[in-house]
């Protein structure tokens, strides 16, 4: 089993409508977990970082649940922009291994 | 303020074929990773480099091998290249254990094997 596990989607949505992502992982040493947005044919770049206490960049939230070992990513008000692969990242304290789950596709259409 | 600079953007090669990509990261990162990209698998990790002098095996490194030659230059050689190695290859650096520990990416080798 992958430590960081996404459902690859595709999620197809309207614009205007919020969709959410979730990516569950198996580490609970984990410590420290980001998004990342990769657009086609480019290379995955920082959406933004997941705190325990959540995360919100304008119409980006991102959440850390321990508990249930997931992390979740919300995007309000969908542009036709936020199309693209969404990537989540486990970067533990005491490993050099940073992991990825394979991607979630998003879709935003008209 | 270049970040992680990869090359070649892209290249062809013939089966049995060397080739060596390199990457080289300007932000005194101490990890530097190799992943390469297929359809509906994500990125999965080839060779990592935790610091300088160290490299280690990621999760798929048969038919490839790495020299971390000083802090910056993280380069992955394919000795015998095989359509199986058909990819996109990304460099990516960090530094773990820091305040912000995320990862930067090279703008990728998109490498086919005929």
């Amino acid at each position: 089993r992958k430590e960081v596990e996404q459902d690859p989607g595709p999620f197809n949505v309207p614009e205007g409508a919020t969709v959410a992502f979730n990516c569950t992982y198996s580490n609970s040493a984990s410590q420290s977990f980001f998004w990342y947005r990769q657009d086609c044919r480019k290379e995955p770049k920082l959406l933004m970082s997941v705190y325990s206490s959540g995360n919100e960049d304008g119409r980006f939230t991102a959440q850390l649940n321990r508990a249930s070992q997931y992390i979740s990513l919300l995007i309000r008000d969908s542009k036709l922009s936020d199309s693209a692969t969404y990537l989540c990242h486990r970067e533990s304290g005491g490993s050099y291994i940073p992991t990825f789950g394979r991607g979630t596709s998003l879709i935003v259409h008209p | 303020n270049a970040g992680v600079t990869q090359t070649p953007k892209f290249q062809v090669l013939k089966t049995g074929q060397s080739m060596t990509l390199q990457c080289a990261q300007d932000m005194n990162h101490n990890s530097m990773y190799w992943y390469r990209q297929d359809p509906g698998m994500g990125l999965r990790l080839i060779y990592y480099s935790a610091s300088e002098g160290t490299t280690d095996k990621g999760e798929v490194p048969n038919g490839y091998n790495v020299s971390r030659l000083n802090k910056r230059e993280f380069s992955l050689r394919l000795e015998s290249a095989a359509p199986s190695q058909t990819s996109v290859y990304f460099c990516a650096s960090s530094a773990p254990g820091q305040t912000n520990t995320e990862a930067f990416f090279g703008q990728g080798t998109r490498l086919t094997v005929v």
